[in-house]
């Protein structure tokens, strides 16, 4: 089946500081990759939604300086905290779709939690 | 490792009918399960969250139920309208990251 992958699984960085989230499809080429994140205690949130090849379309309240994103290619996007402080800590989640005349998937990664200190 | 599954696959109903999607998991040791809402080619929307400790949670036509020791779920959609035609997922959250089911498609037919 279908794999996504998210390296790194955990990272504490110290406030301040930028940290890159990356994210691949192993074995599937993905137009669309989503980022997602999630709160203690609270529900899954869409961040943003990119495709390759353009830039990224982010949802309401999700500033874009501050979460870049990155979809070089069909298997690979990367999510890049600037300047990350500790309200930045969070779990992250991609997923990449693949699908074609109404019909898509969504497969997603593992996550990565990020403590900011 | 947990496993989270969705019954049934899809389903396809009228207008104005009351209708129930479940979802089942195997490791009751989970701290919420979350109900998603995905529209073709887009990224999922939150619908409802459940606490290990609560049973249900309500927003507008949606009332979703948790009965953890049993390890199922339901989503239950009132009065459905063709808006509601989308692909439905839960996910469960424990000591291991989420874990997403299939997803429910559903069709709803005016």
């Amino acid at each position: 089946g279908a794999v996504v992958s998210q390296h790194p699984s955990r990272v504490i960085c110290k406030s301040g500081t930028s940290v890159k989230i990356e994210c691949r499809s192993l074995d599937f080429q993905a137009t669309t990759m989503f980022w997602y994140r999630q709160f203690p205690k609270k529900s899954l949130m869409l961040m943003a939604t990119s495709n390759e090849g353009s830039k990224a379309t982010y949802e309401q309240g999700v500033e874009k300086d501050k979460f870049l994103i990155n979809h070089a290619s069909l298997t690979l996007s990367t999510l890049t905290v600037t300047s990350a402080h500790p309200e930045d800590s969070s779990f992250y989640i991609c997923s990449a779709m693949t699908g074609y005349g109404g019909f898509y998937e969504q497969y997603f990664g593992p996550g990565t939690r990020l403590t900011v200190t | 490792k947990q496993e989270v599954t969705q019954i049934p696959a899809a389903l396809s109903v009228p207008e104005g009918e009351n209708l129930v999607l479940n979802c089942s998991f195997t490791d009751s040791a989970i701290y919420n399960l979350q109900w998603f809402r995905q529209d073709p080619g887009k990224g999922l929307t939150s619908l409802l969250l459940i606490q290990s400790s609560q049973r249900e949670q309500t927003s507008g036509r949606l009332n979703a139920s948790l009965d953890k020791s049993s390890g199922r779920s339901t989503l239950y959609i009132a009065a459905s309208q063709p808006g509601d035609s989308a692909t439905y997922l839960c996910a469960v959250e424990g000591n291991t990251p989420l874990v997403f089911g299939k997803g429910t498609r559903l069709s709803v037919i005016a």
